[in-house]
């Protein structure tokens, strides 16, 4: 059974801090891992796919971090907003196999 | 358009009902997906549907089956529905699964959700 973690489970920031949370998976059999947003009552999004050891991805305010060696992955939010408030999964995908979801980091940004 | 569509958003039935869940994808996606959200809020595999291969969460009771009438469409059927079986279901499709050996997109998009309430 592969476990994928992520930590800490919640997390509450002041609006216009910078923070960040791990994802924990395999270090084995590496094929890629993504990261999510989901806001309550809608659906995931996919934030980034990540793939090679090393990787590190930006989209605005988020970047992300991938260590495949180690297995370890962090998600970065600079100068946290409002409406960055969301659900963050990661989901560690095997080679051949499915997607395995992390049970979320769920970020609240106080205004 | 929505790319991941589920019908219906919400479905409250009665035990022992047979009821499906439908959805489709206007991607183009050669992978569909669904997952049942549980007590926790975790996101939990159930199937998963690539090229007429099928791949099952061995957790997933017998009564819960997928069928595929094409590559856009992936519906979720449930017999004799019990109390223990609502939750939010959600659907998604990928380009590709791991290790398939084509450089299509991993991203997986999900569906909307549906919330089934077994009364």
């Amino acid at each position: 059974i592969l476990n994928v973690e992520q930590s800490p489970q919640s997390l509450h920031v002041q609006e216009g801090d910078s923070t960040n949370f791990t994802c924990s998976f395999p270090s084995s059999n590496f094929y890629a891992l993504h990261w999510y947003r989901w806001e309550t009552a809608k659906s995931p999004e996919a934030l980034f796919v990540m793939t090679l050891n090393g990787d590190e991805k930006k989209k605005g305010r988020i970047s992300a971090t991938l260590n495949t060696k180690e297995g370890y992955s962090y998600l970065y939010i600079k100068g946290s907003q409002p409406e960055d408030s969301a659900t963050y999964l990661c989901a560690f995908m095997g080679y051949g196999q499915n997607f395995v979801f992390g049970p979320g980091t769920r970020l609240s940004v106080l205004p | 358009d929505t790319a991941v569509s589920q019908t219906p958003k919400y479905l409250v039935t009665q035990m022992g009902n047979d009821k499906s869940i439908k959805c489709e994808q206007n991607l183009g996606h050669d992978t569909m997906y669904w997952y049942k959200q549980d007590s926790k809020k975790f996101l939990k595999i159930m199937f998963s549907y690539n090229n007429k291969e099928l791949i099952i969460n061995e957790t997933v009771p017998n009564r819960f089956s997928p069928k595929s009438p094409d590559k856009a469409h992936l519906n979720l059927h449930i017999n004799s529905l019990e109390l223990g079986d609502s939750a939010v279901y959600f659907c998604a499709s990928s380009q590709d699964t791991g290790g398939m050996g084509r450089m299509g997109s991993l991203e997986a998009f999900f569906g909307q959700g549906t919330r089934l309430t077994v009364v």
